[in-house]
């Protein structure tokens, strides 16, 4: 079965423009959480989505948007980059919502996509 | 608030045993989870604990659960050079699900 899958990998923008990134979940994976890394801050979630809803959101301004489709892939779009913004975003796929966990929700992340914003 | 701590170095002789620890807030957290990342890499989901256990074992890994404590440790014996990478702890929100991570520990290992 195929991991999760994010792309593309590596992307350079320039402060202002916008950015779009893809997520392809485990097949059968229907929840799509988004998490960005950095070195000051670590792991911070993004926001979560299931069933083309978004179900949570962290703290971060309303230039971080997302969306989910129909075969669950989903894109995050970060508008009026800034400096800031430049991370390691990651997309962790699991089976069923992140709350609704019985068994221990096992998240299953991806490669990642490196933004750097210049 | 949500607050996980981990200590954020860890040096360690190849076939050493590692403990890497972590302290956590939310005490209505019911899973704890151990991810490792390695360089240019996601992360990689080693293994999770539920709050009502005290002890987790699988193969070379042992989860240690404090609760009382809020102390969270993992274990790993016969220590390898490809072992080393940055382990994170992390709590799951009881109300969200979302995951809080800690700062992460990169563990060396020497040959």
């Amino acid at each position: 079965k195929a991991g999760v899958t994010q792309t593309p990998r590596y992307l350079i923008k320039t402060r202002g423009q916008q950015v779009t990134l893809s997520c392809s979940p485990i097949s059968g994976h229907r929840s799509v959480s988004w998490y960005q890394q950095t070195p000051g801050q670590g792991l911070q979630f993004l926001f979560e989505y299931f069933s083309e809803t978004q179900r949570n959101k962290g703290n971060f301004p309303g230039r971080f948007s997302g969306r989910q489709f129909s075969n669950s892939r989903s894109e995050m779009n970060v508008s009026t980059l800034e400096l800031g913004d430049s991370a390691l975003y990651l997309c962790a796929s699991s089976l069923i919502p992140t709350r609704r966990t019985l068994n221990g929700n096992e998240q299953f992340f991806g490669p990642g996509t490196r933004l750097t914003v210049l | 608030g949500e607050d996980v701590e981990q200590s954020l170095f860890l040096s360690v002789r190849e076939g050493d045993s590692s403990v890497i620890n972590c302290t956590y807030t939310d005490s209505s957290s019911t899973y704890l989870y151990w991810y490792k990342q390695e360089p240019g890499a996601g992360l990689q989901l080693l293994t999770y604990i539920f709050s009502n256990m005290d002890m987790k074992q699988d193969q070379r890994l042992t989860v240690l659960l404090n609760k009382k404590d809020k102390h969270l440790s993992l274990r790993i014996a016969d220590t390898q050079t490809g072992d080393s990478a940055i382990y994170f702890c992390a709590e799951q929100d009881s109300n969200t699900g979302k995951l809080i991570f800690g700062q992460g520990t990169t563990l060396q290992v020497k040959p």
